[in-house]
């Protein structure tokens, strides 16, 4: 079936960093999703992808779908302390299926 | 405007009790899902409810969990006879009619003592 694997896991970084993320599969997927979930709230749609290629922004965020179809990732620039959290690709598992599968997701942490 | 809400945000209970989760989907919202997260993981999906059909019940993880919704809007999640292993953070989250996007509420946490 359908899996998401993201990378890294986790990540450590100093604010100010710029953080780069990916999520990757074994199959096609037509939409990506990107999620950011805070600690102890529900996922956040941050960007949402339609097109092979495609690079869409949202602020300090920008996400593009690879060219392959099988990957998305995921940059935030000049990061703050807000931008901590976990962060979840997901599509569709099947074109025309509502459901969707989720990443793994990528733990972001700041550190001081 | 209002987005997913769930009640209550945090539930706790004591092991072979029966409790029930609602999530009140945004409105116009069409389809409206269940997850399962437990700490630290991913989210496992449980059930999916999209409009007048049946409802696709393939997550759920066994016969204690059983979820409806009422009038295409308000849903229920029910656990009967709880168990420890059933403490998780449940997410609901709704979708309008096209697209892909789904919304999610805030979560309730469940303890089972």
């Amino acid at each position: 079936g359908q899996q998401l694997n993201q990378s890294p896991q986790s990540m450590f970084i100093q604010e100010g960093e710029d953080v780069s993320m990916n999520c990757t599969s074994s199959s096609i997927f037509n939409t990506w999703l990107w999620y950011k979930q805070d600690p102890g709230e529900g996922p956040v749609l941050l960007i949402a992808l339609y097109k092979a290629g495609e690079l869409t922004s949202n602020g300090r965020l920008t996400a593009q779908f690879g060219i392959t179809r099988k990957d998305s990732f995921l940059n935030i620039s000049a990061s703050i302390p807000s931008d901590v959290g976990i962060y979840f690709c997901a599509g569709p598992r099947r074109f025309g299926n509502e459901k969707l599968t989720f990443g793994t997701g990528t733990r972001l942490t700041i550190i001081p | 405007g209002a987005g997913v809400s769930q009640s209550p945000s945090n539930k706790v209970t004591e092991k072979g009790k029966d409790v029930e989760l609602r999530c009140d989907p945004i409105s116009g919202h069409t389809a409206l899902y269940w997850y399962r997260q437990s700490l630290g993981q991913g989210l496992e999906f449980l059930i999916y409810f999209q409009g007048n059909s049946a409802p696709d019940k393939s997550g759920l993880p066994s016969d204690r969990f059983s979820a409806e919704r009422t009038g295409g809007s308000v849903s229920t999640l029910t656990i009967q006879r709880t168990q420890q292993e059933d403490s998780a953070v449940y997410l609901c989250a709704s979708r309008p009619n096209r697209g892909y996007e789904q919304y999610f509420g805030p979560g309730t946490r469940l303890t089972v003592t």
